[in-house]
């Protein structure tokens, strides 16, 4: 069975500081690696993905994400934190198997101060 | 472009109702999902069409969940007899056939009293 682990219900962080959000898993064969972000009462909206390559992916508002197989994580990591960054963070895993059904994290709720 | 459309966005029914919720997903996607969020158990994967093939119904929590895919498009999660515990927001997404990403609509909030 496959899992996913994000160790912080919230992180805490000042604008222009840079921010890390932490996930690990567990799942059998090689990993496909997500993070989506959701802000209140909305949908969850895709930020990257790591599926095979370089394992330092890029995705969308300056957000990055490092895989690191030894340590089976998966961070989320942005140089700059904005205010409106402020939001729910999921980590989510599916192996490489033909069954395509994510599982999620707990989530992380980020909360960027002024 | 559209994205992944779901109907209603909130739902109140009275326990022992069924309800029917809607997805639209992207144009072209063939491949569609539904997941479950709730409070106590975060979010959780239901169902998985994928073209013609039988869908994955591994997440279903019990026989009073169902759900159809017509026309390769639209679908339909129908809960009959809802119990308070079916509470949560329904999440749906669609990606293409070999594509990994899913996207996912704004939900479906059911609130049964």
């Amino acid at each position: 069975a496959q899992s996913v682990a994000q160790p912080e219900d919230q992180v805490n962080v000042a604008e222009g500081n840079p921010l890390t959000v932490k996930c690990t898993y567990s799942v059998s064969g090689n990993p496909y690696l997500f993070w989506y972000v959701q802000y209140p009462n909305r949908g969850l909206q895709f930020l990257l993905k790591y599926i095979t390559g370089d394992n330092l992916v890029k995705g969308s508002y300056g957000f990055e994400a490092e895989f690191n197989k030894s340590q089976t994580s998966f961070h989320l990591k942005k140089p700059s934190a904005l205010v409106s960054d402020s939001a729910l963070y999921f980590c989510a895993v599916r192996d490489n198997t033909g069954r395509r059904a994510l599982t999620f994290g707990s989530g992380t709720r980020l909360q960027v101060q002024p | 472009g559209a994205g992944v459309s779901q109907s209603p966005s909130n739902k109140v029914t009275e326990k022992g109702k069924d309800v029917e919720l809607r997805c639209d997903p992207i144009s072209g996607h063939t491949a569609l999902y539904w997941y479950r969020q709730s409070l106590g158990q975060g979010l959780e994967f239901l169902i998985y069409f994928q073209g013609n093939s039988a869908p994955d119904k591994s997440g279903l929590p019990s026989d009073r969940f169902s759900a159809e895919r017509t026309g390769g498009s639209v679908s339909t999660l129908t809960i009959q007899r809802t119990q308070q515990e079916d509470s949560a927001v329904y999440l749906c997404a669609s990606s293409w056939d070999r594509a990994e990403t899913q996207y996912f609509g704004p939900g479906t909030r059911l609130l049964v009293l």
